[in-house]
């Protein structure tokens, strides 16, 4: 079973400043999710990626499959980018559920 | 489309009561999950279904908690016997069929047992 871990927990910016969020995983995948949670429950997909680098205006993530690790980086980051950020890979085998990270908390003051 | 939803948004309820959920999906999407998230923790898979069939169940659905796909389109799932550690966020996820494709998640259902 894959086992994703994630950092840091908490993370407080000031507007303007360069975010980097970190994960790991245990079990060779074939693509890493991250997602956005605002408060209120609602999360919504960021990226999909299996390989190098996708951007997504001021979001960039990034995957190292050799180390198993991705990063999730916000530039200029805004008040509006605070909320929990989770990574998650598939749980391996056919069905397709995905397991979590725990999240990481962000808060932009500005 | 409009994307997933989930009813109700929030549900309060007393120690004991059963309780039902609706997820609608988006109507392409043969796969449908839930999953349940408690505070300061990252979503854990509960069920999925392809289509109308529920192929896996985790360990964390006891016998209390059914699910159902019955026209594989939307699901409910039900809590019988509600108990305090059953309050959580419950989160549905659709998807097209195979691994690898992106999940979409809906708003959730908040259940709170006093």
């Amino acid at each position: 079973k894959n086992e994703v871990e994630q950092s840091p927990q908490n993370l407080t910016a000031q507007e303007g400043e360069f975010i980097t969020i970190n994960c790991s995983y245990s079990v060779g995948i074939s693509a890493l999710h991250w997602l956005q949670q605002h408060p209120g429950g609602g999360i919504v997909s960021l990226f999909m990626l299996s390989s190098g680098k996708k951007k997504h205006g001021r979001l960039i993530a990034t995957i190292n499959i050799q180390e198993k690790h991705s990063s999730l980086h916000i530039t200029a980051s805004h008040p509006r980018d605070s909320a929990v950020y989770i990574c998650a890979v598939p749980s391996g085998g056919s069905q397709g559920n995905l397991i979590f990270g725990k999240g990481t908390k962000l808060s932009v003051k500005p | 489309d409009t994307g997933v939803s989930q009813n109700p948004r929030h549900k309060i309820t007393k120690r004991g009561q059963n309780v039902t959920f609706r997820c609608d999906p988006i109507s392409e999407h043969n796969r449908l999950y839930w999953y349940r998230q408690t505070l300061g923790q990252g979503p854990e898979f509960l069920t999925y279904f392809q289509n109308e069939a529920q192929l896996e169940k985790s360990r964390l659905l006891s016998d209390r908690f059914s699910a159902e796909r019955p026209k594989g389109s939307f699901s409910t799932l039900e809590i019988q016997r509600t108990e305090q550690g059953d309050s959580a966020m419950y989160l549905c996820a659709s998807s097209l069929d195979g691994v690898g494709f992106e999940q979409y998640f809906g708003p959730g259902t908040r259940l709170t047992v006093t």
